[in-house]
């Protein structure tokens, strides 16, 4: 268990419709990081976000957004889905932004099917 | 732009050991991670490699060129379990989010 928790563990919707995604980081860590797993594909980074703000941006499409809150939980949000947007959302966390040594704790994941 | 290139499929026997190698270009370098990702699980830590040279943990180790942009995870005494997805990683600067290479999908044959 590495201390990062991702809610929910499963969603099933509809082309079209709307859905947000939730993480908990490690307790102490600061960096809050999305990736994409689609089938068989390698984990491509979506957005990172820093003490609530973001820091970075990946392959993240316009119809989705993010944010991370003051008690440093974050969204994902996902909008007009898409069948291809079906794919295993992970979150990961790090103790920092900068300087050394950042290894990032993944979360479980959530996969989202879209029919 | 950044690119790694890993192998992406090995094969090898229970008990032998295997070495799966992993290429990058990137803009920066603050160091590489090797991670294992089991099928629809979360990626776990398996190593971390910033100066050149051999680290060694257990039945894994990690090797490190930062001149030739090569590293290689070596993995002894081969158990069913490592079955898994091992993904390379490298960190192009400091804060900044990983580039992942597209994962070495590892068979262990008894």
């Amino acid at each position: 268990d590495s201390g990062v928790t991702q809610t929910p563990k499963h969603l099933i919707t509809a082309t079209g419709q709307r859905v947000t995604l939730r993480c908990s980081p490690r307790s102490g860590d600061l960096s809050v990081y999305w990736y994409q797993q689609s089938l068989d594909q390698g984990l491509q980074f979506l957005i990172q976000y820093y003490n609530g703000e973001e820091r970075a941006k990946g392959n993240i499409l316009e119809r989705f957004s993010a944010q991370q809150f003051p008690d440093l939980h974050s969204e994902l949000n996902l909008s007009s889905l898409e069948l291809g947007d079906s794919a295993l959302y992970f979150c990961a966390s790090s103790p920092r932004t900068s300087g050394g040594y950042n290894e990032q704790f993944f979360g479980p994941g959530t996969r989202l099917t879209v029919l | 732009g950044q690119n790694i290139d890993q192998p992406t499929e090995m094969t090898a026997t229970e008990g032998a050991i295997v070495q799966i190698n992993c290429t990058y270009q990137t803009s920066g370098f603050n160091g590489l991670f090797w991670y294992q990702q089991h099928a629809g699980e979360a990626p776990t830590f398996l190593s971390y490699n910033v100066l050149d040279g051999l680290e060694e943990k257990g039945r894994f180790s990690s090797f490190l060129s930062r001149s030739k942009g090569y590293s290689y995870l070596l993995l002894k005494e081969l158990q069913m379990k490592d079955s898994a997805s091992y993904l390379c990683a490298v960190s192009p600067n400091y804060g900044q989010n990983f580039v992942f290479g597209p994962g070495t999908r590892l068979s262990v044959l008894p």
